[in-house]
C-alpha cells in the first residue's frame, strides 16, 4: 500500500513569513496526527484529526499554527507568521488498528528552516 | 500518560543482540507499550507492540515482566543499518502517545 505521502520535503522561509505542509495520509486511515521535531528531540503531537474532526490540539500554538482535514482525507498544516523557533521537521502520520496491534505511520516529514 | 525512561545511547557492534530496556512504572492496566525506530530524515517507523509476556516478530522481540513496570527490546544479530534512535511509548491503544528522546543505538562494524 502506498505510505503517507508530504511535500514539500523541504522549506526555507524568512521570519513572519507564512508557510503551508500538506499531507494525504494512507486510503482508510481516519485518524491523522501532526507532529513537529526539533533536533535532537522525539516528535511532539500539535494536533490529531479523527476524520474531519479535531481530537486533540492542546499543544498547538494556536496564535500562529492552524490546521484543517477537510472531508477527513488530506490535511494541511500552516503556520503564520513563522519564527525562528519553528525551524524543524514537520511530520503527518496516520493510524490503523488491525490484528489487535494499533500502529502509527509516519511520512517522510517536511524540514522547515526559519531564517 | 506514564513516564518512559530508557538510556540517552548505546553502543554494540555487528553480530550481536542489542537490549534496550525502558521503565515504565506508571503504566495503567489499558497502556500498550510500543517500540519505534527513526532513522535520520524518516519519520519514525513501528517495530513492535506488546501488553505483556513476550512478543516475537520478523524484526524484534518484546519482553514483558509480569509487573509490567519496564520492557525489554532485543534485536537479534545487528548490522550497520540497525544505527537509529529507539522509542518506547507507552499508552492505550488509540489515545495520544508522547516521544520522549528515545535511545540512540549506535553499531559498530
Amino acid at each position: 500500500e502506498a505510505g503517507v505521502a508530504q511535500s514539500p520535503r523541504y522549506k526555507i522561509i524568512e521570519k513572519r513569513q507564512s508557510v503551508a505542509f500538506w499531507c494525504n495520509p494512507i486510503s482508510g486511515h481516519a485518524t491523522l496526527y501532526w507532529y513537529q521535531q526539533i533536533l535532537g528531540q522525539g516528535p511532539k503531537l500539535l494536533i490529531q484529526f479523527q476524520n474531519n474532526g479535531v481530537v486533540d490540539d492542546s499543544q498547538l500554538p494556536k496564535d500562529r499554527f492552524s490546521a484543517e482535514r477537510l472531508k477527513g482525507v488530506d490535511s494541511t498544516l500552516k503556520i503564520q507568521p513563522a519564527k525562528l523557533e519553528d525551524s524543524a521537521v514537520y511530520l503527518c502520520a496516520s493510524s490503523s488498528l488491525s490484528g489487535g496491534v494499533y500502529e502509527q505511520y509516519f511520512g517522510p516529514g517536511t524540514r522547515l528552516t526559519v531564517t | 500518560l506514564a513516564k518512559t525512561t530508557q538510556p540517552i545511547s548505546m553502543d554494540s557492534y555487528e553480530g550481536q543482540e542489542v537490549n534496550i530496556t525502558c521503565s515504565h512504572n506508571n503504566i495503567a492496566t489499558n497502556d500498550y507499550i510500543t517500540w519505534y525506530q527513526q532513522f535520520p530524515s524518516q519519520g519514525p517507523r513501528f517495530i513492535i507492540q506488546g501488553y505483556k509476556t513476550k512478543v516475537t516478530n520478523e524484526v524484534a522481540s518484546l519482553f514483558i515482566p509480569a509487573d509490567r513496570k519496564s520492557s525489554t527490546l532485543s534485536l537479534p544479530r545487528v548490522s550497520l543499518s540497525d544505527t537509529a534512535v529507539y522509542y518506547c511509548l507507552v499508552g492505550d491503544l488509540g489515545d495520544k502517545i508522547i516521544f520522549g528522546k528515545g535511545t540512540r543505538l549506535h553499531i559498530l562494524p
